[in-house]
């Protein structure tokens, strides 16, 4: 069966602590390999899409990388502003997407 | 602007009592999809529509059904509503299955 799993749950940073978040995956046929930020009250974001192993895509603060069997959400230098949850999301061989419970990052001044 | 409109943003109603989400999006996009997002659970897609007239269900379709008569209105419709699908629901669309989704506002429902 498709799994999606994050973690942590929740990560609390001090302003500049650099951290990674982990979502991990098993699926049949990866089609792609997507990352969303969303604040309170708002519907996701989308940051990257990564759609094979090895591949790496930056963003300001962010980075995301890709593993067979995990990906990781990379926060440099952390600011206040990049409080948010992230969700990792997986599209497998049938176009079915499955999303992961998220991380909600807070990060302290 | 590019955008995904929902509307109502909140919703309170009675158990049975007939309700529409309404979703419209002025990207013309090909597919849309709702999910409902519940505390711990993540998103758990609806119904999605490849194109018009075409729907399908995703992994929670007890309940609710859906239309596409045109490309960018795709409402959620809840015939006879529940306490258990009282959720927050969000209307999503992309340019096509594997492509970046643009969400909306969302919907925060209570069915009492």
């Amino acid at each position: 069966e498709d799994q999606v799993t994050q973690s942590p749950e929740a990560l609390r940073l001090q302003e500049g602590e650099s951290s990674s978040l982990n979502c991990s995956y098993t699926v049949s046929g990866l089609r792609g390999l997507f990352w969303y930020r969303q604040d309170p009250g708002k519907g996701p974001e989308f940051l990257f899409t990564l759609y094979s192993a090895g591949e790496e895509k930056e963003k300001e603060r962010l980075k995301a990388t890709l593993t067979k069997k995990e990906s990781f959400l990379h926060i440099t230098a952390p600011k206040p502003e990049d409080s948010a949850t992230y969700l990792c999301a997986v599209m497998d061989s049938n176009y079915q997407l499955i999303w992961g419970a998220g991380t909600k990052l807070i990060i302290k001044p | 602007e590019a955008q995904v409109t929902q509307n109502p943003r909140y919703l309170i109603t009675v158990t049975g009592k007939k309700l529409t989400v309404t979703c419209s999006q002025n990207m013309n996009h090909e597919y849309m999809s709702w999910y409902r997002q519940d505390p711990g659970l993540g998103l758990r897609q609806i119904y999605y529509s490849m194109n018009v007239e075409v729907t399908d269900k995703g992994d929670v379709p007890e309940g609710y059904k859906v239309s596409r008569k045109e490309k960018r209105n795709f409402p959620l419709i809840l015939e006879s509503p529940s306490p258990n699908q009282t959720s927050l629901y969000f209307c999503a669309s992309s340019l096509d299955t594997d492509t970046e989704a643009f969400f909306g506002q969302g919907t925060r429902l209570t069915v009492v």
